[in-house]
């Protein structure tokens, strides 16, 4: 039962590259999100889609790609980094927008240098 | 301006002691209240919820309490073990796409002392 799977676990850049991060759930979820966390502050919505095919922006969604490859996959790409972007990002799922309960993966922490 | 408050960054109670975390949030649109439990290096899980229907939801040792009018809601978890230690989220939504909509408080840590 692995549920929300992140990949990966850390990463370092430097500003101006580029890298995705992945997502897979195994729980048959039709909606996923990506979000970060900031040193006090809450979780903020980077993007989200709601099923297979859609996808929209979140509260903090510059400088960010999302990508629903499939029902199971929901990648984010940052094309070009920013010390900004340092932070924890967290993906989750639910069986629909109005499910309410999230289930998270374990987190990606990205350092921007 | 933050619409979803944990005014306490951090909280020490003695274990079999009662643990009440709180939280306030400023948009009455808010209907749909949920927290959440973070260990290190994991992400957060839920833990109990409460649509503004209703001013109380009890789940084993947690209840959580919502007042309306005060625009405040609290968990309390009785008795606290060391297992409870962790940071808590409250977070708050509107509407029926919760998904959508959610709003996170910046966490309070817990610790329970043995």
């Amino acid at each position: 039962n692995a549920g929300v799977t992140q990949t990966p676990k850390f990463q370092v850049l430097k500003t101006g590259q580029s890298m995705t991060l992945q997502c897979a759930q195994d729980m048959n979820h039709n909606s996923m999100y990506w979000y970060r966390q900031d040193p006090g502050m809450g979780l903020r919505l980077i993007y989200y889609s709601a099923s297979e095919g859609t996808t929209d922006k979140g509260e903090v969604p510059n400088g960010y790609n999302v990508s629903r490859l499939n029902k199971r996959e929901f990648s984010l790409r940052l094309e070009s980094a920013a010390p900004s972007q340092t932070s924890v990002y967290f993906c989750a799922s639910s069986p629909s927008l109005n499910t309410g309960e999230l289930f998270f993966g374990e987190g990606s922490r990205l350092t921007v240098l | 301006d933050q619409q979803v408050k944990q005014n306490s960054p951090s909280l020490s109670v003695q274990e079999g002691r009662i643990s009440i975390l709180n939280c306030d949030y400023t948009n009455s649109m808010f209907d749909y209240f949920l927290w959440y439990k973070k260990y290190p290096a994991e992400g957060p899980t839920f833990l109990i919820s409460i649509s503004s229907i209703k001013d109380k939801n009890e789940d084993g040792r947690f209840t959580v309490f919502l007042n309306k009018s005060a625009k405040h809601l609290s968990l309390h978890i009785v008795p606290s073990q060391p297992g409870d230690s962790a940071v808590y989220f409250c977070a708050a939504s509107r509407g029926n796409n919760y998904g959508q909509n959610f709003v996170f408080g910046p966490g309070t840590r817990l610790s329970v002392l043995p």
